[in-house]
């Protein structure tokens, strides 16, 4: 069975400070993708990220940045420098290779103060 | 394009009554998926199409629950009848292929739903 877990349930930083979100997996599959989706307070989850399991190298966009270390089945998520725009819910999924059931994590909720 | 949109956005009802929920998936995507998202479990998959037909309908909770995608722009959630811990926000989703290609999950904006 898969299972995403975000132990951190809630954040809460001011703007400009960076702000990290763990994301540990289980999976016995050896080929996988996993994911990270954005809920602002709108409600709707926004696409941000997919990597598969053969490619750890690390990705940046924009303020954004990932790690994933699949020594510790991790895949972290940064956002450097945070804006109030930045506060939202996000969540981190996982699917076996040609799979079409997500599963998610319980989300991290961050809340950027100005 | 317009992305996937369902409705209503919100629905109060109370219970024992049907309760329907709409999605119409981005066009050309040829996956669609349901989801629904409380506090207590978090976001589940509760059923997904290809091409219009149920794939894999594991996730639906009980007998109450039925989906249907009678083509390819358009599909139905209903509830009958409806109980208070169907309360929740019901998602649709939809992706060109299957997610872990070059092709994401696309997500409607919610329906959120109250069983009183």
């Amino acid at each position: 069975a898969q299972k995403v877990t975000q132990a951190q349930t809630e954040i809460s930083v001011v703007e400009k400070e960076d702000v990290t979100l763990d994301c540990v997996y289980e999976t016995r599959d050896t080929t996988y993708y996993l994911f990270w989706y954005k809920q602002p307070p709108s409600g709707e989850l926004v696409f941000l990220i997919r990597r598969n399991s053969f490619d750890e190298q690390n990705e940046i966009s924009g303020r954004y940045s990932w790690n994933f270390q699949k020594s510790t089945s991790s895949f972290n998520f940064t956002i450097t420098a945070s804006q109030v725009v930045d506060s939202a819910v996000y969540f981190c999924a996982l699917t076996k290779a040609a799979g079409n059931k997500l599963t998610f994590g319980g989300g991290t909720r961050v809340l950027v103060k100005p | 394009d317009a992305g996937v949109i369902q409705s209503p956005r919100h629905e109060v009802t109370e219970m024992g009554q049907e309760v329907t929920l709409r999605c119409k998936p981005i066009s050309g995507h040829d996956y669609l998926f349901w989801y629904r998202q409380t506090m207590m479990r978090g976001l589940e998959l509760l059923i997904y199409f290809n091409n219009n037909v149920p794939i894999d309908d594991s996730g639906m909770p009980e007998d109450r629950f039925s989906a249907k995608m009678p083509n390819a722009s358009f599909s139905t959630l209903k509830i009958q009848p409806s109980e208070p811990r169907d309360s929740a926000v019901y998602f649709c989703a939809s992706s060109l292929a299957v997610p872990t290609g070059n092709s994401p999950l696309h997500f409607g904006n919610g329906t959120r739903l109250t069983v009183t």
